[in-house]
């Protein structure tokens, strides 16, 4: 009965390299989400995938930051060349549909940059 | 453009007495709301969701809320508090693609 999958738990980075967040979604689910959460700024939407597809990318910063879903596989969120504002909470969540289908969340990874 | 407020950051409570999280939203159509728990170091748990139904929504561990469209608010309550209910609370309304989240309620329980 697993639920949505994120890893790793915990990532550090030093300024300038690259971070791989990876998501998982419940059986079943075909939409995925990635919402960031910074202690100033709560939490945000970044994008919405289903399979093979970047349906909303309206949340993800323009440069840096890029999002996919492959027909196989987890969702893979990867930040190049972090920076220290990059550090944060990444929560993945999944959902069987969109409009009032509830978003099931993972436990999300906390970003860390040195 | 979708928004969500919630009105206090911080309510404290004594065990055994009631909890009311308060919440605003606006909507250009009808919305679909949801109340979300976060405890420390964990993702966001669903507590219950409101999609046009019913105005008074059960939800898990005794919470529910009530849909007002006249006052656009969506208030989370529960009749008796819990230790084990300290934690943080979300409000959000889904918008087609994403949810918009309020800036969140810490709830402090008190023995």
């Amino acid at each position: 009965n697993a639920g949505v999958m994120q890893n790793p738990r915990h990532l550090v980075r030093r300024r300038g390299q690259e971070a791989r967040l990876r998501c998982s979604p419940m059986k079943g689910h075909s939409h995925v989400y990635w919402y960031r959460q910074l202690p100033e700024e709560g939490l945000k939407f970044m994008v919405y995938l289903q399979k093979e597809n970047i349906i909303d990318e309206s949340g993800m910063p323009k440069e840096r930051f890029s999002a996919e879903f492959p027909k196989e596989g987890p969702s893979i969120l990867r930040i190049q060349q972090v920076v220290r504002g990059d550090s944060a909470a990444y929560f993945c969540a999944s959902s069987l549909g969109t409009g009032g289908q509830p978003q099931h969340f993972g436990d999300g990874t906390r970003l860390s940059i040195l | 453009a979708q928004s969500v407020t919630q009105l206090d950051s911080h309510v404290s409570v004594s065990e055994g007495t009631p909890v009311l999280l308060r919440c605003n939203y606006s909507s250009s159509y009808s919305p679909s709301l949801f109340w979300y728990v976060q405890h420390p170091n964990k993702g966001l748990q669903l507590l219950l969701k409101y999609t046009s139904a019913a105005t008074l929504v059960k939800g898990i561990n005794g919470f529910e809320a009530e849909f007002k469209k006249s006052e656009t608010s969506f208030h989370l309550t529960k009749p008796s508090a819990h230790m084990s209910d300290a934690a943080e609370y979300f409000c959000s309304n889904n918008a087609g693609n994403m949810l918009t989240f309020g800036g969140g309620t810490r709830l402090m329980v008190k023995p």
